[in-house]
């Protein structure tokens, strides 16, 4: 079944940095793009960025331009986020979460929401 | 970017009720809008997409409306399973949002 887990979240100072991976399995990696989404401590959802499938186009939300990458290696299946100049306002809980709809065979990504998403690994900024 | 808004916050149902929850967008979006569901500790699940499509597996009491700016999210008759928060999410352009979240809990 389609299945994705996150890893490398923990505590970390302010100022430093994190990478967290998402592995995926269970469907074409490579067919789908493949998103962030955190959430805060009791609080609700934050969409944070998009890499298409081939890892060509990527968005972020405003809050982590310029501090966050969003990359991908469809050789192993999986997603990447690199977290720089981290502060107390990233301590949460970050899910990947998977396109709903592949490309198609014209190399389209069609519109849609998420579909399936990781059970989150949580971050905690912290001196 | 744009604003989602949902309404109530927090809804107080017995297991039966027909319950309703709106989501208002700033700007028109069509009809690509999202709902997902979920429960403490666990990922959020897609109920809706495309404002009124029913997720894969999803129970046919929810059902989702609406286009431009108005949506509302339907529960037919509320069930036990169904106590959780509610997000509602915009997929027009990037970046995406989400509504606060409306948290239905037992009356």
């Amino acid at each position: 079944q389609v299945q994705l887990v996150e890893s490398g979240g923990g505590v970390v100072q302010p100022g430093r940095s994190l990478r967290l991976s998402c592995v995926a399995s269970g469907f074409t990696f490579s067919s789908y793009g493949m998103h962030w989404v955190r959430q805060s401590p009791g609080k609700g959802l934050e969409w944070m960025a998009v890499i298409s499938h081939d890892g060509k186009n990527k968005y972020y939300v405003d809050s982590v331009k310029g501090r966050f990458t969003i990359s991908r290696d469809n050789s192993k299946n999986t997603l990447y986020l690199q977290m720089n100049s981290l502060t107390a306002d990233d301590t949460a809980v970050y899910y990947c979460a998977k396109h709903r709809v592949g490309v198609t065979v014209f190399g389209v990504a069609p519109k849609g929401p998420t579909d399936v998403w990781g059970h989150g690994t949580a971050v905690t900024v912290s001196s | 970017d744009i604003q989602m808004t949902q309404s109530p916050s927090t809804l107080s149902a017995s297991v039966g009720d027909r319950v309703t929850i709106t989501c208002r967008a700033n700007q028109s979006i069509s009809s690509w809008l999202a709902w997902y569901q979920q429960k403490p500790g666990k990922p959020p699940n897609l109920l809706i997409y495309k404002a009124s499509s029913l997720g894969s597996g999803v129970p046919s009491r929810f059902s989702g409306s609406g286009s431009g700016t108005e949506f509302t999210l339907t529960i037919s008759s509320l069930q036990p399973d169904d106590f959780a928060t509610y997000y509602c999410q915009h997929y027009y352009s990037y970046a995406w949002t989400f509504g606060q979240g409306t948290k239905v809990e037992i009356k």
